[in-house]
């Protein structure tokens, strides 16, 4: 069946450092491909999300390609900042997964912590 | 705009107590669903509703767990009795009239905060 495998955490990075955050994915089919980002104390809430090939989301300094040759959605930040500490997770839609069209299947989740 | 409310946001319990979680999805959003987040995982679906139709309740273990959208707006998530293993953040997210002839599952999800069940 469909999966999400994301890097493991937790991730300890210094304020300025660059982040990546690897996702892949299994899917029947062509599925959409989201970030949502749980800050502590509160729900899950979008980052971005690509829909096709090719599509690059982006928001809030945050970026991800959805790469349908490698299967693979890696979130990427140039310049971290304490804010950004969270708990991120990959996920996907896929429309083709039998009765299950639009049902979102998550990754583990990956803890960032950023330090001062 | 409202976001997704959810109550109660804790709730301790005995085992074999029953327990509801309640949820109100934003305004004009037909598609309504439940999740368990087991700690350190990612959210699982329990059901998901179009309207006031359970579509997809393949993952809801039926023995123990009910749920119900009544006028197709809020919705009761139940669990009677509760096993220590039911301890988990139980998460409702709503999604916006999917737009004809748009591609299933490109909507966005949005989540409520969560109630966080501890069941002892």
């Amino acid at each position: 069946g469909d999966s999400v495998t994301q890097m493991e955490g937790p991730v300890t990075l210094s304020e300025e450092a660059f982040l990546t955050i690897n996702c892949t994915y299994t899917a029947t089919g062509y599925p959409s491909l989201f970030w949502y980002v749980q800050y502590p104390g509160e729900g899950l809430q979008l980052l971005l999300k690509a829909t096709k090939a090719d599509d690059k989301g982006s928001n809030k300094g945050f970026e991800a390609t959805y790469r349908k040759e490698t299967t693979s959605f890696h979130l990427e930040k140039g310049s971290v900042q304490v804010s950004d500490s969270a708990v991120y997770f990959c996920a996907l839609s896929d429309p083709d997964y039998g009765g299950s069209q639009g049902n979102l299947i998550f990754g583990k989740g990956t803890k960032l912590s950023v330090k001062p | 705009e409202a976001g997704v409310v959810q109550s109660p946001r804790y709730k301790i319990i005995e085992k074999k107590q029953p327990v509801a979680f309640w949820c109100n999805p934003i305004s004009g959003h037909n598609t309504l669903y439940w999740y368990r987040q087991n700690l350190g995982q990612g959210p699982e679906l329990l059901i998901r509703y179009e309207n006031e139709e359970a579509v997809d309740d393949s993952q809801l273990p039926k023995d123990r767990f009910s749920a119900e959208r009544l006028k197709g707006v809020d919705s009761t998530l139940k669990i009677q009795p509760a096993e220590l293993g039911d301890s988990a953040v139980y998460l409702c997210a709503s999604s916006p009239p999917r737009i004809a002839g748009g591609r299933w599952g490109t909507d966005t999800q949005y989540f409520g905060p969560g109630t966080r069940l501890t069941v002892l």
